[in-house]
Order: structure tokens, then sequence, then C-alpha cells
């Protein structure tokens, strides 16, 4: 079992939808959650993190954890053509893990389209 | 504001023939310096993390290996390239020191390695 798993997609959604993007992990450690974009042939961009339970928001996007069920969600409102793009989940443990260096664990990514 | 350069965008190279990839960051000091590949339809990869100058580690056994000359330059090498070796290569930063931020990483535009 994967330590991270996220639904590949693809994902098409019409411009307007609300789009949920999900991820589910296995390992308790994980306390510190990413989300990163990724637009085709670019390297990913970090779009939100967060530390704790419950929801982070910031313009059209939310993040939020529920360390409980070991699952978290970023939702886009008002979805864009602009926001067509991989996304990509990203965890750790908290404070590196007591290592002096930042270990990810990805998700596998998943392809979302917004058409017009 | 730090940047995250590399370089070539795009390589295409022959089985066989040597490799080498930069990555420089500007704006930050003593930053943690990673190198990822991701194949198509694949998650990122970890291939190797720097915490300080002369200090690599590698995490997956393989045809490549990296340096660290500088403190803000991180190269990733090959002496005979082979057909698998293909993939889009990231380089990231964290800032160093083991903290919370240290989890958080910063992708650069990536590189494009096509073996023929």
């Amino acid at each position: 079992q994967k330590e991270v798993e996220q639904d590949p997609g693809p994902l098409s959604v019409p411009e307007g939808a609300i789009v949920s993007l999900n991820c589910t992990y296995s390992n308790s450690a994980f306390q510190y959650f990413m989300w990163y974009r990724q637009y085709s042939r670019k390297g990913p961009e970090l779009l939100m993190y967060t530390y704790s339970s419950g929801n982070k928001e910031d313009g059209r996007f939310t993040a939020q954890v529920d360390k409980s069920s070991k699952y978290i969600s970023l939702f886009i409102r008002d979805s864009q053509p602009s926001d067509s793009a991989t996304y990509l989940c990203a965890m750790s443990p908290l404070n590196a893990g007591g290592t002096s260096y930042g270990k990810l664990t990805f998700g596998q990514g998943t392809i979302l389209t917004v058409h017009p | 504001s730090q940047t995250i350069h590399q370089w070539p965008a795009t390589l295409v190279q022959p089985v066989g023939s040597p490799l080498s990839l930069e990555c420089t960051v500007e704006g930050t000091s003593n930053p943690n310096l990673y190198w990822y590949r991701q194949a198509a339809g694949r998650g990122l990869q970890l291939l190797f993390y720097s915490v300080g100058i002369g200090q690599i580690s590698s995490e997956v056994p393989q045809n490549l290996s990296a340096s660290r000359p500088q403190d803000r330059q991180f190269i990733l090498s090959s002496k005979k390239l082979l057909l698998s070796d293909s993939g889009f290569y990231l380089c990231a930063w964290s800032p160093g020191g083991g903290g919370p931020s240290t989890d958080t990483q910063y992708f650069g535009p990536g590189t494009r390695l096509t073996v023929l």
C-alpha cells in the first residue's frame, strides 16, 4: 500500500464548478500537508500548506485536513480554465521528522481540466 | 525573494553519453537542495538531497550522482546515460535547519531529458 494515495483522474469540469481534489494517507506521523499545482512541462508551484486539522482558505482555494480519517482535500471554487493543471498533494512529519532535511511524500497527482 | 534556476530546459542525449544538469538558488543562504525525477504519469521520486556543501545523500541507487560545489549550486551528473534515465528532472530548495520551514520545498522550472 502506498503511503499517499491520490486519484489520478483525469477530472474534467465546466468553468465555474466547484472542484474537490483528495488524498488519503496511511502514515499517522504525517503532520504537515501541502498542495502543489503543476502546469504542463513546468515545475510544481506551492499553493497552500497547513499543519492542523480543519480548513484553511486562500482566495478561491480551501485546504481541508481530517487527521482522524487520514484524509486531505483541496477545494477550488469558481474554477477557471487557468486552473487546468496537475495538482499534487504532499505531506511530511512535523519538523522534518527530526531530520535536517524536508522529506516529502507526494501523491501521484490529479490532472484537472476546466473547460469554458 | 528567492529564485531557483535550472538549465538546460530541454536536453536530448544519446545512450551512453554523459550528463550534467545544473541548479542554482538565489536570495537565500544555506538552503537544503533536492533533485527529483518525475516520469510521465508518475509521482515525484526523490533522487538526492543535500544539507550543505559537499554533503550529498542518495535516496535511490542508480546511474546518477550529485554534487554541491557551492552553497547554492546543485549539479546532477551521469557518466553514461541509460534509456531509463529519460524524464523530467526537478531541483528544489527548502530552508535549512530542520525546523518547520524545512518541510516546505520550492521547485525550479525543470529539465526535460530524453535519452535516445
